[in-house]
């Protein structure tokens, strides 16, 4: 089927650990974006990419990092200086056209312990 | 920059209720806007996508308009149904960037 893969599902992570969260696209879109969700908040915009080996900050990219080697992955990395990573992470993907719609992936939460 | 707001934040309605949820965004250069579902934990399901040239799109008892011009958008749930609680959520695409509202939770009482 096509859609969105997540992974993991769930993430701990200790103190001044990188943790890295995959996102897996087989929808052939070309543009791929990180979003971040605190309860009961919207969806925050880390990190977006149009093209592979290109990608741009989003409103909070303090402490996170990405990739873009291959059109299909967009793999996000919390660093150790993002002061509070504990929220829901959720990848999207997207053509890049005028009209277009965004899907999601299920997402993964990630805990700080 | 695109500052999306959801009114109301909470809804609760009894079964059968036909309800109104409600988007505003400050600025009209949009691509288009869209409606999600969030159910608890997981991740955002489509639900409608209205495109800049249109004004409103139907799915079956979801119907939703757009007024560019005004910066609104309304999301009708006719005849609403258990099935129907879950966190709606608004946004809009300014030039393949997604802006989104805080969400509506709604609760449809049995």
């Amino acid at each position: 089927d096509g859609g969105i893969t997540q992974s993991p599902k769930y993430l701990f992570r200790k103190e001044g650990q990188n943790v890295t969260l995959s996102c897996e696209q087989n929808l052939n879109h070309d543009a791929m974006y990180w979003y971040r969700q605190d309860p009961g908040q919207g969806l925050r915009l880390i990190y977006y990419s149009q093209i592979v080996n290109d990608f741009q900050k989003g409103d909070i990219a303090e402490g996170y990092s990405v990739s873009r080697e291959k059109k299909e992955s967009f793999p996000l990395t919390v660093t150790s200086a993002q002061k509070n990573p504990t929220a829901f992470y959720l990848c999207a993907s997207s053509p890049v056209t005028m009209n277009t719609e965004a899907f999601f992936g299920q997402g993964t939460r990630l805990t700080v312990v | 920059k695109q500052e999306v707001t959801q009114i109301p934040a909470a809804l609760s309605v009894p079964e059968g209720e036909n309800l109104v949820l409600n988007c505003s965004f400050t600025d009209s250069a949009i691509y288009n806007l869209q409606w999600f579902r969030q159910d608890p934990g997981k991740g955002l399901t489509s639900l409608l996508l209205i495109q800049s040239s249109q004004r409103e799109q139907t799915s079956g008892r979801l119907n939703a308009s757009l007024d560019k011009s005004s910066g609104r958008s309304t999301l009708y749930i006719a005849a609403s149904q258990p099935g129907d609680s879950a966190t709606y959520l608004c946004a809009v695409d300014n030039f393949n960037k997604f802006y989104f509202g805080s969400g509506t939770k709604l609760n449809v009482k049995p």
